[in-house]
């Protein structure tokens, strides 16, 4: 078991380039979330899904689109790139009901 | 939406000493997790919360929910330089248990 893969692991971007942020996990489990992480923010919930086809937006969703297609993977897309998403991004699963939270090792970008 | 809210913001504290940092919640919590962090590393599990007045522990470090289940507390006895890192405590919010959210983090530095 791989559990939760990101990909890349480090990334820098110009102002303005999209890219995506790629997450898969192989653990069946129903829900995935995306989150960023500031110095002194803590973790903030970017999007979150609770099951194929199914998102629905987190705490700061401005700039940033997912989508859910298969269980497995839940890309997150940077439309526009701005230094302001300078971040470190992490995306997490859990199997239905309350359950232990699996992590990935994170994406840290720079948009430059 | 559920907010949650971590003090102290950051401590330090001498090696041996007790601690303790705690997670309000602007809402009635339906789980709880606490996950640790090392500086630029990825999140480590520590525990999850969901009764009234469940209290766990592992190693040096127990958590507990109070009864009114709004806040959280997880205590450290006799603190060492290897529990230092960045502490945060999760929550679902309401009964579908989707969304996970986390607090701004507790910064813990122990000095030897």
């Amino acid at each position: 078991n791989a559990g939760v893969t990101q990909t890349p692991k480090f990334q820098v971007l110009k102002t303005g380039q999209s890219m995506t942020l790629q997450c898969a996990q192989d653990m069946n489990h129903e829900y995935m979330s995306w989150y960023r992480q500031d110095p002194g923010m803590g973790l903030r919930l970017i999007h979150y899904s609770v099951g194929a086809g199914i998102t629905d937006q987190g705490e700061v969703p401005n700039g940033y689109n997912v989508s859910r297609s298969t269980t497995e993977d839940f890309p997150l897309r940077l439309l526009s790139a701005a230094p302001s998403q300078t971040s470190v991004y992490f995306c997490a699963s859990r199997g239905r009901g309350f359950t232990e939270a699996f992590f990935g090792q994170g994406t840290r970008l720079t948009v430059v | 939406s559920q907010e949650l809210e971590q003090s102290p913001q950051s401590l330090i504290v001498q090696e041996g000493k007790n601690l303790t940092i705690n997670c309000t919640s602007s809402k009635t919590l339906y789980g709880l997790y606490w996950y640790k962090q090392k500086y630029g590393e990825g999140l480590i599990f520590l525990m999850m919360l969901q009764k009234g007045g469940e209290e766990k522990s592992h190693e040096k470090i127990t958590a507990k929910l109070d009864e009114k289940k709004q806040q959280s507390s997880l205590h450290i006895t006799a603190s060492q330089p290897s529990h230092a890192g960045i502490y945060l405590c999760g929550a679902v919010g309401g009964t579908s248990y989707g969304k996970l959210t986390f607090g701004q983090g507790t910064i813990l530095t122990v000095h030897p």
